[in-house]
Order: C-alpha cells, then sequence, then structure tokens
C-alpha cells in the first residue's frame, strides 16, 4: 500500500540554525500539507499546498517557514532561523486532487528538537 | 473554523462497542464531518466521514443527529489495536483546512 514517507525520523539542531524538513507523498496525489504537534498538545495546520503554489496557510505559518516542490516528488518544510518553540513533530500529509477525495494520508512525522 | 467538542478521556472494555460522541453545534451546510485517530507515536488516520446520512466502513460507523449539531464515532469491537487518540474533525467546502481539536483518548481495557 502507498504510503507517505519523511526524513529524518529525528533532527536535533540549534537555535538560530535552518532544517529542512523532507517528505515523499503519495505519487499520484495533488495537494500537500505540513502539520505540527508540540508534545502532548493537538495537532495543528500549517500549510496547504496545490499545483505549486501555498493555497492556505495558518498563522503559525511567518516568514521563517516556507514549502517547495523542488522536483516531481518531494516535497520539503524549511525553517529558516529554528527558536526553542520550534520543537515538535512535523507531519506531512497528502490526499488526491478533488472535493469529494476527502481522506489525507499522515506520514509517520519527524521530530524536530531544538536546544 | 467550526469548532467541535469531544470529552478528554473515554474507556472501554475490549471486544465492547464504543461510542464516541462529538458536538458540532455551530457546523455549516456545507461542513464535512470528519474522525481521524492517533495511534501512539504515530501520524493520524483517516477513520470515517459523512455528511447527513448515517455511514459504515471497515473500521467503524458514523452516526450523524438529525440537526447535525452532534455525531457519534462508533467502534462495534474496541481491540487493544484500537486505543488512539480520536479527533472529530469538520472540513469547510474549501477542503483545505484541517483543524484537530483536543480529542478523545480512548483506553481499551483487556
Amino acid at each position: 500500500e502507498p504510503e507517505v514517507t519523511q526524513t529524518p525520523s529525528h533532527q536535533v539542531t540549534q537555535m538560530g540554525q535552518e532544517v529542512i524538513l523532507r517528505c515523499v507523498p503519495i505519487s499520484n496525489h495533488l495537494y500537500f500539507y505540513w502539520y505540527r504537534q508540540i508534545l502532548g498538545q493537538k495537532v495543528e495546520f500549517l500549510v496547504s499546498f496545490y499545483n505549486n503554489e501555498i493555497s492556505e496557510k495558518s498563522e503559525i505559518f511567518d516568514d521563517q517557514f516556507s514549502v517547495e516542490r523542488p522536483d516531481g516528488s518531494n516535497f520539503t518544510l524549511k525553517i529558516r532561523s529554528t527558536k526553542l518553540e520550534d520543537s515538535a513533530m512535523y507531519f506531512c500529509a497528502s490526499r488526491t486532487g478533488g472535493f469529494l477525495a476527502y481522506e489525507q494520508y499522515f506520514g509517520p512525522g519527524t521530530r524536530l528538537t531544538v536546544t | 473554523d467550526a469548532k467541535t467538542t469531544q470529552p478528554n478521556s473515554m474507556e472501554s472494555n475490549e471486544e465492547e462497542p464504543v461510542h464516541l460522541p462529538c458536538n458540532h453545534s455551530t457546523i455549516s451546510g456545507t461542513d464535512y464531518i470528519h474522525w481521524y485517530r492517533q495511534l501512539p507515536s504515530q501520524g493520524p488516520e483517516y477513520v470515517i466521514h459523512g455528511l447527513t446520512s448515517n455511514v459504515n466502513n471497515r473500521m467503524a460507523s458514523l452516526a450523524i443527529a438529525e440537526d447535525r449539531k452532534s455525531s457519534t464515532l462508533i467502534l462495534h469491537r474496541a481491540t487493544l489495536r484500537d486505543a488512539a487518540v480520536y479527533y472529530c474533525i469538520l472540513r469547510d467546502d474549501t477542503g483545505n483546512q484541517f483543524y484537530f481539536g483536543t480529542g478523545t483518548s480512548l483506553t481499551v481495557i483487556p
């Protein structure tokens, strides 16, 4: 069964450093998402991406964040200058096209630790 | 984004049915009701969704109130593998954003 994959599974970085989290969505999917989950808290929407551009973003997704689909398979989340509060689990998700394509498929997540 | 309200936690005995409630009194006419679950140390996983009619699939059933202001996820026979946080989510008609609430943490007792 096709699945969303994410690398690395755990990333440790120092405050102020740039990090890139990588995701490989399911191959025929058209919509891509990033979510984050701070330890013990709820899953929070960050951004959705369709047709090579951001379609929606939350208040959390400020200028420190960017997303890119550099080729036909990868979808990346970049945090330019990490802060301690960026420590969280980051989930990538994807879905097929069409409004009735209701199911988002989530990856296993990347745990980001900022020290 | 329309808000959902769920109990923080519930318990069930193994092999018994579980009814997980969700209130969404501010739901709009075009909002779909989705349920996802998150097993420990995993990403969320789709369970079921519906608009107005009750729905069944291999994982669960979804019962939607006639006024759509509440819904209930039904697991017919809880197993230990069903222990997870269950999220009731309303998806608006743009289809793009999912707002997860705090969910219900289900404990299954052997």
